[in-house]
């Protein structure tokens, strides 16, 4: 059973632009979710992370955008650059448990 | 601080045989939690220690175990390999809440 659901699977986006992945979940007891970063042959590294009592959150160029009532957060990322060109992963997971459960991941490539 | 480092990075095995592999976590991150990673069924949760004790366990059968020392220091084992556990095995820890870092994975290739 997918808990977390990501799409799009794959995302091209030119230099400068917005890149928006999004994410459902459906279990409830969900509080924590993360927004991971994964470069080829490298482990996924934090990038961002809400709880449901907020709408949104920003750290830079990164933004993440909560919907508690439609289950539903997504990441946004700003001014894209081609170093921004990794596979991205959302997560979720519940109070006091350290399981993370992962989106299935989005390719993001940044075009010059 | 340094990050979570994992040995060996890399590992080649044959059908049948069992594998050990080893995760040192963030100095003074008292939780570890691993994780699979493979193309078609993505990252998937293995299990988590704090303090020497299983606290989580995934959905995986019985040939993968761990245990944690009391130096924080992790292991997981995987015992009568099959091909299907080709994979990523990534190791995170965590000081004691939610927010875990990954170390770089060992990338196991079974034969």
């Amino acid at each position: 059973q997918q808990q977390v659901k990501q799409s799009p699977q794959s995302l091209i986006v030119q230099k400068g632009g917005i890149s928006i992945i999004n994410c459902a979940y459906e279990n409830t007891a969900f509080d924590y979710f993360p927004w991971y970063q994964q470069f080829p042959g490298k482990g996924p590294a934090l990038l961002i992370a809400i709880r449901p009592d907020v709408s949104e959150k920003k750290e830079g160029r990164f933004t993440i955008s909560f919907n508690k009532s439609a289950k539903q957060f997504s990441l946004h990322i700003m001014d894209s650059q081609p170093g921004d060109s990794a596979t991205y992963f959302c997560a979720a997971s519940g109070f006091g448990n350290e399981k993370l459960t992962f989106g299935t991941g989005t390719r993001l490539t940044i075009i010059p | 601080k340094a990050g979570v480092t994992q040995t060996p990075r890399y590992l080649i095995k044959t059908r049948g045989q069992q594998v050990t592999l080893s995760c040192s976590p963030i100095s003074g991150h008292r939780s570890v939690s691993w994780y699979q990673q493979t193309p078609g069924q993505g990252l998937q949760f293995l299990f988590e220690y704090f303090s020497e004790t299983q606290r989580n366990k995934g959905n995986f059968p019985g040939r993968f175990s761990g245990r944690q020392f009391s130096n924080s220091r992790s292991e997981m084992n995987v015992s009568t390999l099959e091909l299907g556990d080709s994979a990523l095995y990534l190791c995170a820890s965590s000081p004691s809440g939610e927010t875990q870092y990954f170390g770089p994975g060992t990338r196991l290739l079974v034969l």
